[in-house]
């Protein structure tokens, strides 16, 4: 069993929608979570961390995290189509691993 | 500020030929991480170090090393390449604190024949 596992995809919305992508992770000693954005032949880049249980939001992301639950998820708010990429979830923990699930890829379509 | 540097960008090796991978950061971080990336997957965890001194391994080390030259440096070997080792190597570093995220290399592209 992978250490983090993310809903398999593709995923696809239309413009202007919610788009939900979720994660859970086994390692309980993992402390805070993030999101990367990977656009096809690029490396990822950071969309938000979160590392208290509850809501986190910026601009038109929120990440929630639910650490009894071992569950963190990303909705994307008034989706865009630059908004689909490759989304991977990544969990850090205080001994300094990081570790990936295996991304969701998310399509909007106009 | 280059941040991340990786190099080679691109990298065809024979079955038991071995190289070194190189990765730099120049932006005093202390962790610093290699991963490899399949086609439709997500990047799998090879060697880490949190600190200058200390390595790690990850999810998939074998077939594997690693050296922390220093605080800016830590580098890949492969001493026997095999098919199965071709993948997108990227490197990684961050400040090493719980909210620091990872800055990455653009990666090399590793071709195993």
């Amino acid at each position: 069993q992978k250490e983090v596992e993310q809903n398999s995809g593709p995923l696809s919305v239309p413009e202007g929608a919610i788009a939900s992508l979720n994660c859970t992770y086994s390692d309980r000693g993992s402390q805070s979570f993030f999101w990367y954005r990977q656009y096809s032949g690029k490396s990822p880049e950071l969309i938000m961390f979160i590392y208290s249980n509850g809501d986190k939001e910026d601009g038109r992301f929120t990440a929630q995290l639910n650490k009894a639950s071992q569950y963190v998820s990303l909705l994307i708010r008034d989706s865009q189509p630059s908004d689909s990429a490759t989304y991977l979830c990544a969990a850090h923990t205080n001994a300094g691993k990081s570790t990936f699930g295996d991304g969701t890829t998310l399509t909007v379509k106009p | 500020n280059a941040g991340v540097t990786q190099t080679p960008k691109f990298q065809v090796l024979k079955t038991g030929q071995s190289m070194t991978l190189q990765c730099a950061q120049d932006m005093n971080h202390n962790s610093m991480y290699w991963y490899r990336q399949d086609p439709g997957m997500g990047l799998r965890l090879i060697y880490y170090s949190a600190s200058e001194g200390t390595t790690d391994k990850g999810e998939v080390p074998n077939g594997y090393n690693v050296s922390r030259l220093n605080k800016r440096e830590f580098s890949l070997r492969l001493e026997s390449a095999a098919p199965s080792q071709t993948s997108v190597y990227f490197c990684a570093s961050s400040a090493g604190t719980g909210e620091a995220p990872l800055h990455f290399g653009n990666g090399t592209r590793l071709t195993v024949t």
